[in-house]
């Protein structure tokens, strides 16, 4: 199971783009990396998902160098109600079905 | 455009009592998926189902079980209840493809309170 390391929180203001960098450095050939936002009490949102390269959605954008032991999103002019918990997920194939694992994700904090 | 419905939004149990929490998934996604999501940490994977039958197993405990029904609706029981079982609850749906994650639509969540 790939672990994936994140920044526990960041800080950002208001317009500013945001990039949140997630580790995973035992990622597998047939894995891919999907970001969710998670509001207080709310469930997970999906916000992209890509293998290689670049993936950008009318949201983020997600950055994967070729070695894949990475992936950044990137929150374009984020607002306030973009303060929330990111998660990065590596998602694999186990005995054919799929198995996602929520890690520690990053509490963004936008500051007006 | 229709979501993942979980009922009730809101229960209160006694220790040692049951529960039974549902999920009813969007239509045509045939994976649900369970999660606990207690104060202040990240959701943790209990179990899914695919085409009625379990598909991955996760930190569940044995106290709690779970099943997806004919209409593709899941239900998780919960017996034996701990004060440790208070959390928010999450039902998750997808339909398979051909990307290995899938994208996965979540629920509002049942919020259980053990007192």
């Amino acid at each position: 199971l790939a672990k994936t390391t994140q920044p526990i929180s960041m800080d950002s203001y208001e317009g500013q783009e945001v990039n949140i960098t997630c580790s995973h450095n035992n990622i597998a050939t047939n894995d891919y990396i999907t970001w969710y936002q998670q509001f207080p009490s709310q469930g997970p949102r999906f916000i992209i998902q890509g293998y290689k390269t670049k993936v950008t959605n009318e949201v983020a954008s997600l950055f994967i160098p070729a070695d894949r032991k990475s992936s950044t999103l990137s929150l374009p002019r984020v607002s306030l109600s973009d303060t929330a918990v990111y998660y990065c997920l590596v998602g694999f194939l186990s005995g054919g079905y799929q198995k996602v694992t929520f890690g520690i994700g990053t509490k963004l904090q936008v500051i007006p | 455009a229709a979501g993942v419905i979980q009922s009730p939004r809101h229960l209160i149990k006694e220790k040692r009592e049951t529960a039974t929490l549902k999920c009813y998934p969007i239509p045509r996604h045939d994976t649900v998926y369970w999660y606990q999501q207690g104060p202040g940490q990240d959701p943790q994977f209990l179990i899914s189902f695919y085409e009625k039958m379990q598909s991955d197993k996760g930190s569940i405990p044995d106290r709690f079980s779970a099943q997806q029904f004919s209409d593709y609706h899941s239900e998780l029981n919960m017996s034996s209840l701990e004060l440790g079982d208070s959390a928010l609850y999450f039902c998750a749906s997808s339909r398979r493809t051909e990307q290995l994650t899938g994208e996965q639509y979540f629920g509002p969540g049942t919020r259980l309170t053990v007192t």
